[in-house]
């Protein structure tokens, strides 16, 4: 039982690149959501889901987009990445929204 | 104003202290309530859930006041090991996520 996993650990981009950062679950949570986490701000929510097939924006939701084709994966995409995506990602999973979010690892997105 | 507020910190504090953090929330229906902990570089994990009667866990105990909108955490006989960030998270539609309380145990 992994929990939740996230790929890649690390990562650099260029300004105007995009990438797709990955996030898996085993525990079949039907909750799945992604946070940024910047210094003096928090955890901040870009994207959740509440079920495969529904996703919905959060806080911060521009310049990202999500899918939801399976209960277990919801990866994170970045269009054309800025120097203010800089920052650490992390994903959660739970069984509703108001519950005990699982955190994975997180990436580190490093944007020049 | 932030929908989850924290005492900014830092406390540092020597083994054995008593110290606790404070947490305020603006949205009155929120149903949900958590302190998690997030070691330096680590993703946060629950620390424990908080219930409007109030509830311990060892040396932590968390507090509830509705009325006011207040989320308490108390923590005793501080150790070297509680060293880390202190978050506190409200939820209602979503999770929201204060900014956290840094926490130094000294010895």
């Amino acid at each position: 039982n992994a929990g939740v996993t996230q790929t890649p650990k690390f990562q650099v981009l260029k300004t105007g690149q995009s990438m797709t950062l990955q996030c898996a679950q085993d525990m079949n949570h039907e909750y799945m959501s992604w946070y940024r986490q910047d210094p003096g701000m928090g955890l901040r929510l870009i994207h959740y889901s509440v079920g495969a097939g529904i996703t919905d924006q959060g806080e911060v939701p521009n310049g990202y987009n999500v899918s939801r084709s399976t209960t277990e994966d919801f990866p994170l995409r970045l269009l054309s990445a800025a120097p203010s995506q800089t920052s650490v990602y992390f994903c959660a999973s739970s069984r509703t929204r108001r519950e005990t979010q699982y955190f994975g690892p997180g990436t580190r997105l490093l944007v020049l | 104003r932030k929908e989850v507020e924290q005492d900014p910190g830092p406390f540092n504090v020597p083994e054995g202290a008593t110290v606790a953090f404070n947490c305020t929330y603006s949205n009155s229906a929120s149903q949900s309530f958590f302190w998690y902990r997030q070691d330096c570089r680590k993703e946060p994990k629950l620390l424990m859930s908080v219930y409007s009667s109030g509830n311990e866990d060892g040396r932590f105990t968390a507090q509830l006041n509705r009325a006011s909108q207040y989320i308490s955490l108390l923590i005793r006989d501080s150790k070297l090991s509680d060293s880390a960030t202190y978050l506190c998270v409200v939820a209602n539609n979503d999770m929201r996520f204060g900014a956290g309380t840094r926490l130094t145990v000294k010895p």
